[in-house]
């Protein structure tokens, strides 16, 4: 089946460290995002790419790093420089401009 | 720049009632409007989406919404609610079609009661 697939799904973070999370697609969708969710807060943009070897910061990027080496992955680094990353993140693709965006089911991260 | 208000946090309503839930949007240019719904610990799924053809727009699970430019809103509504309605709905709003600049409102959590 068709679809985005992020893992893990739940992940546990000390003070200071850098986690990863992963994103895969099998749709062949160019477009691929990274969105944070927080209570109350709805989503909010962090990073998003277009193309491979391409990406651009979203509303919220400071303290996240992204890549884009294939079309079929866009991981996304959750740095030490976030103070608050505890969230729920997720992934999301689309063909590109004007397209319905397709989510993943999201990965829980809890800095302890 | 584009944003979306969604009124009431939280909406309760009886098995078999009308479900309504709120949106009301801002955009200097025509907008894209979608809802999505999203039940526990899931991603996001399109209900439906407004991109300047029909102003009543039908979605899956017997949903729909009428995009009204004089009053700026676009609500959900389905007659009748059922027990698996019970989620959370988020309306989005973009320019263009550019799903880079998809504003999100901060959710409707829909409690449906037996």
């Amino acid at each position: 089946d068709g679809g985005i697939t992020q893992s893990p799904k739940y992940l546990f973070r000390k003070e200071g460290q850098n986690v990863t999370l992963s994103c895969e697609q099998n749709l062949n969708h160019d477009a691929m995002y990274w969105y944070r969710q927080d209570p109350g807060q709805g989503l909010r943009l962090i990073y998003y790419s277009q193309i491979v070897n391409d990406f651009q910061k979203g509303d919220i990027a400071e303290g996240y790093s992204v890549s884009r080496e294939k079309k079929e992955s866009f991981p996304l680094t959750v740095t030490s420089a976030q103070k608050n990353p505890t969230a729920f993140y997720l992934c999301a693709s689309n063909e590109g401009r004007g397209n319905t965006i397709y989510f993943g089911e999201g990965s829980w991260l809890t800095v302890v | 720049a584009q944003s979306v208000t969604q009124l009431g946090s939280h909406v309760s309503v009886s098995e078999g009632a009308l479900v309504l839930l709120r949106c009301n949007y801002s955009s200097s240019v025509p907008p894209y409007l979608f809802w999505y719904v999203q039940y526990p610990n899931k991603g996001l799924q399109l209900l439906l989406k407004y991109t300047s053809a029909a102003t009543l727009v039908k979605g899956i699970n017997g949903f729909e919404a009428e995009f009204k430019k004089s009053e700026t809103s676009f609500h959900l509504t389905k007659p009748s609610a059922h027990m698996s309605d019970a989620a959370e709905y988020f309306c989005a709003v973009s320019v263009g079609g550019n799903n880079n600049d998809m504003r999100f409102g901060a959710g409707t959590r829909l409690t449906v009661k037996p």
